[in-house]
């Protein structure tokens, strides 16, 4: 089946530590997303891809990283710097050029700093 | 400023019953798309329904419809006949232009809870 697929689905960190967390589509979709979402809250730009290889800033981006090498995959680097990561992170995907073309979403990743 | 803003943080609606969950927007774009989405206590998001700016009616999905009211900047959300599994958060989003690539803004979200 056709979907977006987000691993792991719960993960711990200590502080200090990088982590990377991953998002695989296989809907041929050309734009990527990810979003955080904090209890309670709203969806959150972190970083977004219309096209493999070109990537753009969202509203919360300091604190994370991303690549887009592949078209199915564009992966998320919670790294150090972001003072404050528990969160619920998400995944999505669309087609581009269309109006009508909703975000298809992956189950998301619960991150807890310990 | 907030772009989309939902301000009933809660509501709580009858079984079988209709209820309307509020979403008010901010664009000086007149090109632009309003979406609702649905988050069960799971976490995934489950787009319900668009609405375009130039769209002339008002999108309806099976018992959701979209009360598009484009000179207030309004896209409120009508769910008919509402069903347990009905509860849940319910997100407003916009995006400013055409292309289904550009990125979307949430608003805070109404936590909506069907009574049996």
């Amino acid at each position: 089946d056709g979907g977006i697929t987000q691993s792991p689905k719960y993960l711990f960190r200590k502080e200090g530590q990088n982590v990377t967390l991953s998002c695989e589509q296989n809907l041929n979709h050309d734009a990527m997303y990810w979003y955080r979402q904090d209890p309670g809250q709203g969806l959150r730009l972190i970083y977004y891809s219309q096209i493999v290889n070109d990537f753009q800033k969202g509203d919360i981006a300091e604190g994370y990283s991303v690549s887009r090498e592949k078209k199915e995959s564009f992966p998320l680097t919670v790294t150090s710097a972001q003072k404050n990561p528990t969160a619920f992170y998400l995944c999505a995907s669309t087609t581009s050029g269309g109006e009508y073309n909703e975000q298809f979403f992956g189950p998301g990743t619960r991150l807890t700093v310990l | 400023a907030q772009k989309i803003t939902q301000t009933q943080p809660g509501m709580f609606v009858q079984e079988k019953e209709a209820v309307t969950l509020d979403c008010t927007y901010d664009t000086s774009d007149p090109s632009y798309g309003l979406f609702w989405y649905k988050q069960p206590s799971s976490g995934e998001m489950i787009f319900l329904i668009y609405q375009g700016s130039y769209d002339q009616q008002n999108a309806t999905e099976g018992r959701y419809s979209l009360n598009f009211q484009k000179a207030r900047k309004s896209a409120n959300l009508v769910i008919s006949a509402s069903q347990l599994g009905d509860s849940a958060m319910y997100f407003c989003a916009m995006r400013e232009g055409m292309d289904s690539s550009y990125k979307l803004i949430f608003g805070s979200g109404t936590r909506l809870l069907v009574r049996p």
